[in-house]
């Protein structure tokens, strides 16, 4: 009964080539996130959605890039994917209104880079 | 800007032993708090919010306004409490979804 899903868990790329990591939520949350997580480290937001307006992080490199096509999914594409953003990346989800602002993560997806 | 930090990085106590994990936070408007854990192997996950002034797993955390501060307290530690704790900001309110976390402490509960 996962309500946040990423796809795959694991993924490996090689140096460069452009890779796309999934996100699908059952929540129905008009709060959408991408978060970079390295070893050790909090998680690092990369930008953000409510409903289809996105909201990047000043300081996320334009080799990160998203979309969302519709309320359920939402997708994290690295355009040349180099040594260092070999990471976790976290996909969650939140209600932006009311008293459950909770947000719900997935499993994440462990990228490598080869 | 809001930011949210965490001074340990690694805590360390007994079982049966109080612990405290400290969080304070900066922010210009009314914030929401949070803590997040994260056990080993598995995804991030709730484990309470100011709002709801609840214990859970006899965890409690109370919002100091005047201290912009947010400690995570539990007055006898257990073993399976050894986790990674984030404590975590949001906007209350306004457009501003973001949600920003501290670098977290992880807790260790030796027996």
């Amino acid at each position: 009964d996962a309500m946040v899903i990423q796809n795959p868990r694991y993924q490996v790329t090689q140096f460069g080539k452009p890779v796309t990591l999934s996100c699908s939520q059952t929540l129905n949350h008009n709060v959408m996130y991408w978060y970079q997580q390295k070893s050790s480290q909090a998680p690092k937001l990369l930008f953000h959605y409510y409903d289809k307006d996105f909201n990047n992080e000043a300081d996320t490199p334009d080799n990160f890039q998203s979309r969302r096509p519709n309320t359920s999914f939402c997708f994290l594409d690295i355009r040349s994917p180099g040594l260092g953003d070999a990471a976790m990346y976290l996909c969650a989800t939140s209600r932006a209104t009311g008293m459950n602002t909770e947000a719900f993560f997935g499993q994440g997806t462990r990228l490598t880079v080869v | 800007a809001q930011r949210v930090t965490q001074p340990e990085k690694l805590l360390s106590v007994f079982k049966g032993a109080p612990v405290e994990l400290k969080c304070n936070y900066s922010y210009s408007g009314s914030p929401e708090l949070f803590w997040y854990v994260q056990y080993s192997r598995q995804r991030l996950q709730l484990l309470l919010r100011h709002i709801s002034r609840e214990s859970i797993k006899g965890f409690t955390a109370d919002l100091n306004k005047g201290e912009t501060s947010f400690h995570l307290k539990k007055p006898f530690a257990q073993e399976e409490d050894s986790a990674m704790y984030y404590c975590a900001l949001t906007p209350r309110g306004g457009s501003n979804y973001k949600l920003t976390f501290g670098k977290g402490t992880l807790l260790t509960v030796n027996p």
